[in-house]
Parts: structure tokens; C-alpha cells; sequence
């Protein structure tokens, strides 16, 4: 079975504060890791996806399958970070459906 | 279109009512996704079709859920004798390929009163 685990249901940093989002994952195949953004009144949206090893908006995640976590982060926090944030995993044995996290809510306080 | 369109944006159902809620994919994209999004919860995937043919309908919570893709384009996400714990967000998802990222939707919130 796979899970995606997003332990923080919301993280409050200051403005320029690095940040950091976990994410663990379960899951006995190689699994895809991606994370998904939704700002105040819009779409969801893919902000990265681990196999590209990108940097989006200065946010990256590295997947570590020791510890099976595929944390985002970002060393300095901006206000327009604030959003709600969600790590999700596609399997191939699931014809590539993404498994969500609850979510995790981010907010950048000046 | 530019984007994925859903229709409604905003769904109303008395309970027991039967719904139909229409996903419109970018032009081309094979892959189609349907995902429920209850309050305060991730989108839990639904059904799934390569073109027209749906290869997975595990996530379907019920025998009143059902969706099509007749031509491989629009899809219609339909749920019969509504109830209130179907209340959610319903969103639609297009990708190009399997391991492309998706294009979401902007959803149909469904309240079942």
C-alpha cells in the first residue's frame, strides 16, 4: 500500500526564516515524488517533481529513500510562499494515479 | 483551451438528487483524472482514463459514481441519489503522458444539502 505523510497541518515562519515542509513517504517500488501547490483562490499546481532535480521558486526537495522522505525547502521564506502545500507520490502499479498528503498550510508572516 | 475547464464551478444537489459534473482536458493530453476533495483533506483519486478507456476505477467510493470519456476528450463525472458525505470538491486533472505532471482543474465544489 502506499501512503504520503505531511505530519504539519500548518507551519508559520517569518519572512526570510528558512523552511522546511516534510513529507514521508511509504511505498516498496521506486516510487515518483512530486510536490503540488495551491495558492489563495487558484489551481492546484505542480511545483516540482523529483526526477527533474529543479529548483522552482527557489524551493527544492530531494528524495532520500533511506528515509523514505522527500522534504521541501527553501532558506528564505518569502510572503508570497504563503500557500497550501501537498506532497504526492505516483506508482506504476496505481496507472500513475498521485497519492496525496492532507496537505500542509504554509504561512509567511512579515 | 489554454487550460483544464470544469463545469460547474459551484454544484447545489438536494440529497438523492443525481448530478453530472464535465471535465473539459487540454487539447491532446491522453491521460484524464478524476480526484474528490473533502474539507480540509488531499484530493483521493477517483478513476483514470488513457483516452477513452478507463483503466482504473478503484478510488470510486461507491456504485453511484460513474464516469465516461466517451471520445477520448470531455469526461463527465456523474453521481447518482446524491448523498451528504459526497460533498466535496471534485477535481479533473489532464496529463500528457503517465509521468508527465498534471494540469488540474479548477474544480466543482459539490454541497449536497
Amino acid at each position: 500500500a502506499q501512503r504520503v505523510t505531511q505530519p504539519e497541518k500548518l507551519l508559520s515562519v517569518f519572512k526570510g526564516a528558512p523552511v522546511e515542509l516534510k513529507c514521508n513517504y511509504s511505498y516498496s517500488g521506486s516510487p515518483e515524488l512530486f510536490w503540488y501547490v495551491q495558492y489563495s483562490r487558484q489551481r492546484l499546481q505542480l511545483l516540482l517533481r523529483h526526477i527533474s532535480r529543479e529548483s522552482i521558486k527557489g524551493f527544492t526537495a530531494d528524495l532520500n529513500k533511506g528515509e523514505t522522505s522527500f522534504h521541501l525547502k527553501k532558506p528564505f521564506a518569502q510572503e508570497e510562499d504563503s500557500a497550501m502545500y501537498y506532497c504526492a507520490l505516483s506508482a506504476s502499479n496505481s496507472g500513475y494515479a498521485l497519492n496525496f498528503g492532507k496537505g500542509t498550510s504554509l504561512l509567511v508572516t512579515p | 483551451g489554454a487550460g483544464v475547464s470544469q463545469s460547474p464551478r459551484y454544484k447545489v444537489a438536494k440529497r438523492g438528487q443525481d448530478v453530472a459534473l464535465r471535465c473539459d482536458p487540454i487539447s491532446g493530453h491522453v491521460s484524464l483524472f478524476w480526484y474528490q476533495q473533502a474539507l480540509g483533506q488531499g484530493p483521493e483519486f477517483l478513476t483514470y482514463f488513457q483516452n477513452e478507456a478507463q483503466l482504473d476505477k478503484s478510488g470510486l467510493p461507491s456504485d453511484r459514481f460513474f464516469a465516461e470519456r466517451p471520445e477520448g476528450s470531455v469526461s463527465t463525472l456523474k453521481i447518482q441519489r446524491t448523498q451528504q458525505e459526497d460533498s466535496a470538491v471534485y477535481l479533473c486533472a489532464s496529463s500528457l503522458g503517465q509521468t508527465n505532471g498534471y494540469t488540474f482543474g479548477s474544480g466543482t465544489r459539490l454541497t449536497v444539502v
